[in-house]
């Protein structure tokens, strides 16, 4: 069992939909969340970083975890085509970050 | 807006020659960590490094890979000789401390024919 599983998709969504992204995970050590946006042919780039149990909202991105249950979700609201990436959740460990497979979002005009 | 730079972009060669990937961290950052991506592994950690001084390589195959931080401006992976299995994108990221979120290249496309 990888330490780290997310659904690589694809996600198809129109433009507009309420977006739903999520991750499981194994370990406990895990304490620090992370979201990375993906475009193509660019790096991964940090959207959302949470320590605890919860909601955190950053504009139309809100980050929830569930520590209890070992998940977490990225919502977005009002997805726009600029939107349409790779999603890649994150979580570290002392000397590295153990990074989901990442999903695929295409959201259509 | 501080970036981590990565050199070359793309990179095509033939199979046995020498391929050095160069990365210019965030000034200030001690930590640089190479990966490789693919789409049938992912994002792959090769080497880690804190203070310019290596402190994990298990990710990278030690025959033919090498990493080095000659300075603190300069880190660089090395393969040789290549293999048509190493067609990847490498990815330098760069950070503060251990733990904490990784500031990533847009990276070197690199296949070898």
């Amino acid at each position: 069992q990888k330490e780290v599983e997310q659904d690589p998709g694809p996600l198809s969504v129109p433009e507009g939909a309420i977006v739903s992204l999520n991750c499981t995970y194994s370990n406990s050590a895990f304490q620090y969340f992370m979201w990375y946006r993906q475009y193509s042919r660019k790096g991964p780039e940090l959207l959302m970083y949470t320590y605890s149990s919860g909601n955190k909202e950053d504009g139309r991105f809100t980050a929830q975890v569930d520590k209890s249950s070992k998940y977490i979700s990225l919502f977005i609201r009002d997805s726009q085509p600029s939107d349409s990436a790779t999603y890649l959740c994150a979580m570290p460990l002392p000397n590295k970050l153990v990074f989901g497979a990442g999903t695929i979002l295409r959201v259509k005009s | 807006d501080a970036r981590v730079t990565q050199t070359p972009r793309h990179k095509v060669t033939e199979m046995g020659q020498e391929v050095t990937m160069r990365c210019q961290p965030i000034l200030g950052h001690n930590t640089v960590f190479w990966y490789r991506q693919t789409m049938m592994q992912g994002l792959e950690l090769l080497a880690y490094f804190r203070n310019r001084a290596p402190l994990d390589d298990s990710g990278m195959p030690k025959d033919r890979f090498s990493a080095e931080m000659p300075d603190a401006t300069l880190a660089t992976l090395k393969i040789q000789p290549s293999e048509p299995r190493d067609s990847a994108v490498y990815f330098c990221a760069s950070g503060l401390e251990d733990g904490q979120p990784q500031h990533f290249g847009d990276g070197t496309r690199l296949s070898i024919l």
